[in-house]
């Protein structure tokens, strides 16, 4: 399988602790995106990587969330302290340089916080 | 700010038949793409069509057409011949180009329903 792929697909963690998710983007594609979806909503965008650069990032990624593409290949996002709030499908994309127009995405990871 | 806006939660077709999602969208941007995106339940999402706003002329996939109006900042989508696989969430999003952004804005989503 070529596609942008997730790890773990789901979660359930108690509130206060840290999860930590790994993205495998498709191999050639250097920019890396993240995304948070709650039930109802559309994806809203988190932060993308060009290589292992962190180029932008959202105001919806407070303090708790970390992410790194240490080597312009997988990348992590952190979540410390963990709150109900937090409670989301986390996607992954990935895209050419070349063609940024077109994201793929992965499949995502369901965090739950009980 | 940009926003892209899908006011149908739900949508439902009878097998075979057409139907038409729609969306708008606001920017103060000239360049942009437009896409839908279809995500089928617990799977991943999926490219379904682009539009790039420099080109007039309507995108086409196969069944998959759209209704780009620039000036209404409108950008629906219909599906012809429908079938039961075309069941999903479909996401209507924006990418600036003008701002050099990569990030995607999308809608709140509309479920299509398939009947047989």
């Amino acid at each position: 399988d070529t596609g942008v792929s997730q790890d773990p697909r789901h979660k359930i963690t108690k509130r206060g602790q840290n999860v930590t998710f790994r993205c495998d983007p498709i191999s050639e594609h250097n920019r890396l995106y993240w995304y948070r979806q709650t039930l109802g909503q559309g994806p809203e965008f988190l932060t993308y990587f060009q290589n292992e650069a962190q180029l932008e990032k959202s105001r919806l990624l407070s303090d708790r969330f970390s992410a790194e593409r240490p080597k312009g290949s997988f990348s992590t996002l952190e979540i410390q302290r963990t709150e109900q709030g937090d409670s989301a499908m986390y996607l992954c994309a990935s895209s050419l340089r070349s063609s940024p127009s077109e994201q793929y995405f992965g499949p995502g990871t369901r965090l739950t916080v009980t | 700010a940009q926003t892209v806006t899908q006011s149908q939660p739900e949508m439902s077709v009878q097998e075979a038949e057409t139907v038409t999602l729609s969306c708008t969208y606001d920017t103060s941007e000239s360049d942009y793409y437009l896409f839908w995106y279809k995500q089928p339940p617990s799977r991943q999402m999926i490219l379904v069509i682009r539009q790039e706003a420099y080109k007039q002329q309507n995108a086409t996939e196969n069944r998959f057409s759209v209704n780009f109006q620039k000036a209404a900042k409108s950008f629906s989508l219909k599906i012809s011949d429908s079938q039961l696989g075309d069941a999903a969430m479909y996401f209507c999003a924006y990418r600036s180009v003008t701002s050099g952004t990569y990030k995607y804005i999308f809608g709140t989503g509309t479920r299509l329903k398939v009947l047989a």
